[in-house]
Formats: C-alpha cells, sequence, structure tokens
C-alpha cells in the first residue's frame, strides 16, 4: 500500500484562491484524482487524470489540478461560500489497489 | 440518468455477516467497473473493493482481504458485497461507485457514487 498526505485544514477568504495540496511518492508515475463531499452528502468527482475536468458542470469550472513531482495540487479560484466542504485526492496502480489522502477540510472566512 | 442505488446496511454483531446490495440504471452495466467505498463516521474515504466490468477480476484493500467478497450480476445490473467475520472497525457508510473503464488499473477513479448505505457493527 501507499500513502498520500493532504494538510487537515485550509482557509480562505471568498474571492481567494484556495490550493490544496496531496503528497505522495507514487504521485509520478500515477494519476491523481479529486473529490468534494459536503456535509451529509455523498462526494462527487471534481478533476480526473490530474487535471481533467468532467465535462457538462459550468460551476466547478472553477476548480483545476495540477501536478509537480510527487505533489499534486487543486486549485479553487474566486472561491466562494458554497466551495466550504472536504476535498480528497486519490490515485491507483497497475494492480488495481486504490488510495485516498487523509482528506482536506476547506474554511471560506 | 445514472444512479446508484445501495441497500442492505444495518446492524449485525462482531463476527457476523452482511450482504450489501447496488442496483444500477442508466448505463450499460457490463460496460464498466464497479467499487465499493466506505467513510467511518467523522473519518476519511477508504477504498474497500473493486470488480471488473466482466465480473473477472476483483481486488480488495488488505483490510477486509479474506473477509469480504465483491460479485456482480450484469443481467440484473447489480453488484454485490459479501462481508462476512465483521470488525467493530468495519462500521462505516458504504458508498457504491461506477468506474469509467472495464478494468481496474492505473486509471480507475470513481466516476459517479451512491448515496450509501450504513452498516454498523457491535461488540
Amino acid at each position: 500500500s501507499y500513502e498520500l498526505t493532504q494538510p487537515p485544514s485550509v482557509s480562505v477568504s471568498p474571492g481567494q484562491t484556495a490550493r490544496i495540496t496531496c503528497s505522495g511518492g507514487a504521485l509520478p508515475k500515477q494519476y491523481s484524482y479529486w473529490y468534494q463531499q459536503k456535509p451529509g452528502q455523498a462526494p462527487v468527482l471534481l478533476i480526473y487524470k490530474d487535471s481533467e475536468r468532467p465535462s457538462g458542470i459550468p460551476e466547478r469550472e472553477r476548480f483545476s489540478g495540477s501536478s509537480s513531482g510527487t505533489t499534486v495540487t487543486l486549485s479553487i479560484t474566486g472561491v466562494q461560500a458554497e466551495d466550504e466542504a472536504d476535498y480528497y485526492c486519490q490515485t491507483s496502480d497497475s494492480s488495481g489497489t486504490v488510495a485516498f489522502g487523509g482528506g482536506t477540510k476547506l474554511t471560506v472566512l | 440518468e445514472e444512479q446508484l442505488l445501495e441497500s442492505g446496511g444495518g446492524p449485525v454483531q462482531r463476527g457476523g455477516s452482511l450482504r450489501l446490495s447496488c442496483a444500477a440504471s442508466g448505463f450499460t452495466f457490463g460496460d464498466y467497473a464497479m467499487s465499493w467505498v466506505r467513510q467511518a463516521q467523522g473519518k476519511g474515504l477508504e477504498w474497500v473493493s473493486s470488480i471488473s466490468g466482466s465480473g473477472g477480476s476483483s481486488y480488495f484493500a488488505d483490510s477486509v482481504k479474506g473477509r469480504f467478497t465483491i460479485s456482480r450480476d450484469n443481467s440484473k445490473t447489480t453488484v454485490f458485497l459479501q462481508m462476512n467475520r465483521l470488525r467493530v472497525e468495519d462500521t462505516a457508510v458504504y458508498y457504491c461507485t461506477k468506474v469509467p473503464a472495464p478494468i481496474v488499473g492505473t486509471i480507475t477513479y470513481f466516476q459517479h457514487w451512491g448515496q450509501g448505505t450504513l452498516v454498523t457493527v457491535s461488540s
């Protein structure tokens, strides 16, 4: 198994850009994925294959992903109160093993 | 519209068994791998198991290997998770998820999620 490390919390003021990082030794060789989970709801896919965004959901255009070495980053531009949620990174390997990061709680000040 | 509807959760004693079901609709079920992901109260997401679109290959987290099995009935567009020798630490909401590919590997992620079913294991 392998680990993905996220900061437990990130705080940002409305209108600013939030950046949530995810670090792991396997990331240079494997794609990363990001999910948003609001209280009492199931997670929702935000980003796949490091930086691809699922189509058909315009409000998610503020979300983007990037990758650099052992760290991947989810960026949220123009943060809004509705973006307050838990965010999880995830990766998988050729053996079918899946790993999630511990999650980051985004607080909009 | 794609839908995943889990059922079968509930209370169970430690050492007992439970079978979760996930009824899928709105897509060609056999073309996609399916997975189960769980979340304990107040905790993060944990991948549990995946099965290929044909049902010929299955994968398990170390924490459940040897206790859980996964299967699917493509004619009934349903995936199952059989959980045996349950432990208190298996208590969680179990989500059924759709993988946007027929096989599981380096490009395995969860495109669509059900609303989850709660499993509570008591001692």
